[in-house]
């Protein structure tokens, strides 16, 4: 499989616990992608990575979260000190930041449940 | 900065009815817009996308939208729908101004149906 792969794809907390979230794009895409997605909402941006530099983060992204692309391949986020309010599914996707293509290859998400 | 809007939440129709789900962004300038389905189970792909051209886009399993540009909507269709279209649909955009744009979802409709 190709496509692009994360890990865990459920992972259940307590509050206040550290976590860190795992994603593989497909091989040779360039831009990486996190996003959140809560019940009944479409997925909201986290932040975006062309190659190793993370060039935009949302305002929903908190000091407790980090990202990094440290060889510009695969990427990890980490929340720190989980509250319920993380519960979510997190979703990573890819693309091949060609010009004038926006098209997002998605893996299947991490569900996140804090207790 | 863009934004999305879905009319239908929840949408329940009978095999072989026609389908019609709305779409409208808001943004000032030229965009690319993007319909994505998520089936039970499995993770987000996509559907059709529009970056310029035709305005009638054809996407796979028989889906096509079109982009009305002055009603800023990008309305997706299908002429006779199955029970394996049961899934949930989300629409999406993107300026379209070179380099990296962040991409906007909407917060999606499910659609359910009924043999």
């Amino acid at each position: 499989d190709t496509g692009v792969s994360q890990d865990p794809r459920h992972k259940i907390t307590k509050r206040g616990q550290n976590v860190t979230f795992r994603c593989d794009p497909i091989s040779e895409h360039n831009r990486l992608y996190w996003y959140r997605q809560t019940l009944g909402q479409g997925p909201e941006f986290l932040t975006y990575f062309q190659n190793e530099a993370q060039l935009e983060k949302s305002r929903l992204l908190s000091d407790r979260f980090s990202a990094e692309r440290p060889k510009g391949s695969f990427s990890t986020l980490e929340i720190q000190r989980t509250e319920q309010g993380d519960s979510a599914m997190y979703l990573c996707a890819s693309s091949p930041g060609l010009v004038g293509s926006n098209e997002q290859f998605f893996g299947p998400g991490t569900r996140l449940t804090v207790l | 900065a863009q934004s999305v809007s879905q009319h239908n939440h929840h949408v329940i129709l009978s095999e072989a009815a026609s389908l019609e789900l709305g779409c409208n962004y808001s943004y000032g300038g030229t965009v690319n817009l993007f319909w994505y389905v998520q089936y039970p189970g499995q993770h987000l792909q996509l559907l059709l996308k529009y970056f310029s051209g035709d305005p009638l886009v054809k996407g796979i399993k028989g889906f096509e939208a079109e982009f009305i540009k002055s009603k800023f909507s990008f309305n997706l269709r299908k002429p006779s729908v199955q029970w394996s279209d049961t899934a949930e649909y989300f629409c999406a955009v993107t300026p379209n101004s070179g380099g990296y744009q962040k991409v906007t979802f909407g917060i999606g409709t499910k659609l359910q149906v009924i043999p």
